[in-house]
């Protein structure tokens, strides 16, 4: 079952831009972690921040996490046409395993 | 360092035969798990092995099982394939939980017919 849920499902942005995606989620988690795919091949891994944590930076992303509101917020600054991809969210909680959302379809048109 | 590496890249079968895909994951890394990716359902875990147990186990019938090895090498198989069965199936391996987040292999892309 999904846990996170990004909006919007789908963006399209020009090269220079900045493309800001969010995700919520249900319950309590220990981390909530970024992931972008190409074109159905495996995923990378972005970042991850932990529920203590508020923000993070990492090159040009930056994530924030609100868990009061059970949010989080990827930020990419100056996109790129290489930035094209799918980002998925995806919460950690205890061991349980990672459960990701059904991500949001970046396109950075040159 | 060599990533995570799924074979075959690509699997046509058919429906009714069986399958086993094979992860190796990063050297050094105890935990492995899969997931299937499919355009309508998405990424969806089916199981997670660390040091040779299942430590955890996705909502999938009985057909679909997996195994770790001493090496930390991991197998999953599905019998009885069905046309439903036709997905990316992706394995990620892990360091530790919480903390360094997981790397994924590039998949296999299996093709029921």
């Amino acid at each position: 079952s999904q846990q996170g849920e990004e909006d919007p499902q789908a963006l399209s942005i020009q090269e220079g831009e900045n493309a800001t995606m969010n995700c919520s989620y249900k319950t309590s988690i220990n981390n909530l972690q970024w992931y972008r795919q190409n074109s159905g091949r495996g995923l990378v891994h972005l970042i991850l921040i932990r529920s203590n944590e508020r923000e993070k930076h990492s090159g040009r992303l930056r994530v924030t996490l609100d868990t009061s509101k059970k949010s989080s917020s990827l930020l990419i600054t100056a996109s790129r046409a290489a930035d094209t991809a799918s980002y998925f969210c995806a919460t950690e909680r205890g061991n349980t395993p990672l459960v990701f959302g059904k991500g949001t379809r970046l396109s950075v048109i040159a | 360092k060599a990533g995570v590496t799924q074979t075959p890249r690509y699997l046509i079968k058919t429906r009714g035969q069986q399958v086993t895909l094979s992860c190796s994951p990063i050297s050094g890394h105890r935990s492995v798990s899969w997931y299937q990716q499919t355009p309508g359902q998405g990424l969806q875990f089916l199981f997670e092995y660390f040091s040779e147990t299942q430590r955890n186990k996705g909502n999938f019938p009985g057909r679909f099982s997996g195994r770790q090895f001493s090496n930390s090498r991991s197998e999953m198989n599905v019998s009885t394939l069905e046309l439903g069965d036709s997905a990316l199936y992706l394995c990620a391996s892990s360091l530790e939980q919480g903390f360094y987040g997981y790397t994924f292999g590039s998949g296999t892309r299996l093709t029921v017919v």
